[in-house]
């Protein structure tokens, strides 16, 4: 069975500093997996995504994630958080093998502060 | 260029009463996808559609939720006689493909009474 794990529920970062939000998953085959980010009263953003190749990939606004075979895991990070990336996050993971469902983590509050 | 667009935003239905949610996906995107949202959590796959075809209808929570994509763009979720507890926000999103990112609508909040 799929499953995709965000650890905290809210994370506080000060603004120039670099942040991380974590997300690990398991599935059975090789992992699709996405970032997206969901700001007040709009619709979930995609961020990024790994499928293959590169195990660091880079997305929209400078955020950038480490895919991770062996702890199963793709955080997201930023070296230098800004206001205005406060927003929820959501991790996301599809197996590669045998399925089009994909499952969202519970998502993670980032809060950067001035 | 216009994104993906849900009707109604908003829903009141007395339990026992049959919703139709509206999806109108960006144009040309094959993929089709909808997700149910409860509140402080991440959306939930309900049914998957790759043109007019239903590949994935494993998330659909019981036989009172149906799906259509009759001609491979817009698309329908049905709830038949509305329970208390399938009061969430219902999103749609769309996405080139089955690998693609997916673009999300700002999805249906229904509200059952």
């Amino acid at each position: 069975a799929q499953s995709v794990a965000q650890p905290e529920d809210q994370v506080n970062v000060a603004e120039g500093n670099p942040l991380t939000v974590k997300c690990t998953y398991s599935v059975s085959g090789n992992p699709y997996l996405f970032w997206y980010v969901q700001y007040p009263n709009r619709g979930l953003q995609f961020l990024l995504k790994y499928i293959t190749g590169d195990n660091l990939v880079k997305g929209s606004y400078g955020f950038e994630a480490e895919f991770n075979k062996s702890q199963t895991s793709f955080h997201l990070k930023k070296p230098s958080a800004l206001v205005s990336d406060s927003a929820l996050y959501f991790c996301a993971v599809r197996d590669a093998r045998g399925t089009y469902k994909y499952i969202f983590g519970t998502g993670t509050r980032l809060k950067v502060l001035a | 260029g216009a994104g993906v667009s849900q009707s109604p935003r908003y829903k009141v239905a007395k339990r026992g009463q049959d919703v139709a949610l509206r999806c109108d996906p960006i144009s040309g995107h094959v993929s089709l996808f909808w997700y149910q949202q409860a509140l402080g959590q991440g959306p939930e796959f309900l049914t998957y559609f790759q043109n007019e075809a239903q590949l994935d209808k494993s998330g659909l929570p019981s036989d009172r939720f149906f799906a259509e994509r009759p001609e491979g763009s817009v698309s329908t979720l049905k709830i038949q006689r509305t329970q208390q507890e399938d009061s969430a926000v219902y999103l749609c999103a769309s996405s080139l493909s089955g690998v693609n990112e997916q673009y999300f609508g700002p999805g249906t909040r229904l509200t059952v009474t």
